[in-house]
């Protein structure tokens, strides 16, 4: 397949508002991953789903941040009342298998700027 | 706390230069370790993973579990090496380094 795909690539929101991310994972990978990368940073992990089940989610920096991924295959990530530390890319990655160890297939990133 | 730490922001060397870049980390256990690359424009990959003991691109990484370290090196670095390497080890989920950016002048 293509790869791993998300939308939109760029993000620009006022402080305050909602914003939705989405992510395509391979197909048929049945692992996916939510990462978040600020500037100068390495990417930090926000969330994991196996299928359609949300296996972890420690990483979510607060309850504004919410994940799904109702049928297994597409991912949205929601952060609601965007703040200004908000602004990073966010990365999305699949594997194949149910196990974290396989590699990882990332993304190109949405780069969002809370303003 | 699980931490991993690559101490330098930039590495730059000159082609056909040995290169070293550093990984360090401090876990409870033995996680398993991979080295991430993204090149420009491109999107993060895997480049090598300890378990593999695999050479990739001409680069190794050996673990050293007394200094709990995993650096990656390569002999002779080529201009295509240019790059931000990640480290990144795996206890329960991935774990990133800030990276280091590695830049190869001919």
């Amino acid at each position: 397949g293509a790869g791993v795909s998300q939308s939109p690539r760029y993000k620009v929101a006022k402080r305050g508002q909602d914003v939705a991310l989405r992510c395509d994972p391979i197909s048929g990978h049945v692992s996916l991953f939510w990462y978040q990368q600020a500037l100068g940073q390495g990417p930090e992990f926000l969330t994991y789903f196996q299928n359609e089940a949300q296996l972890d989610k420690s990483g979510l920096p607060s309850d504004r941040f919410f994940a799904e991924r109702p049928e297994g295959s597409v991912s949205t990530l929601k952060i609601q009342r965007t703040q200004q530390e908000d602004s990073a890319v966010y990365l999305c990655a699949s594997t194949p298998e149910g196990q974290i160890s396989y590699e990882q297939y990332f993304g190109p990133g949405t780069r969002l700027t809370v303003t | 706390a699980q931490r991993v730490t690559q101490p330098e922001k930039l590495l730059s060397v000159f082609k056909g230069a040995p290169v070293e870049l550093k990984c360090n980390y401090s876990y409870s256990g033995s996680p398993e370790l991979f080295w991430y690359v993204q090149y420009s424009r491109q999107r993060l990959q895997l480049l090598l993973r300890h378990i593999s003991r695999e050479s990739i691109k001409g680069f190794t990484a050996d673990l050293n579990k007394g200094e709990t370290s995993f650096h990656l090196k390569k002999p002779f670095a080529q201009e295509e090496d240019s790059a931000m390497y990640y480290c990144a080890p795996r206890f329960q989920k991935l774990v990133f380094g800030t990276g280091t950016r590695l830049l190869v002048s001919p």
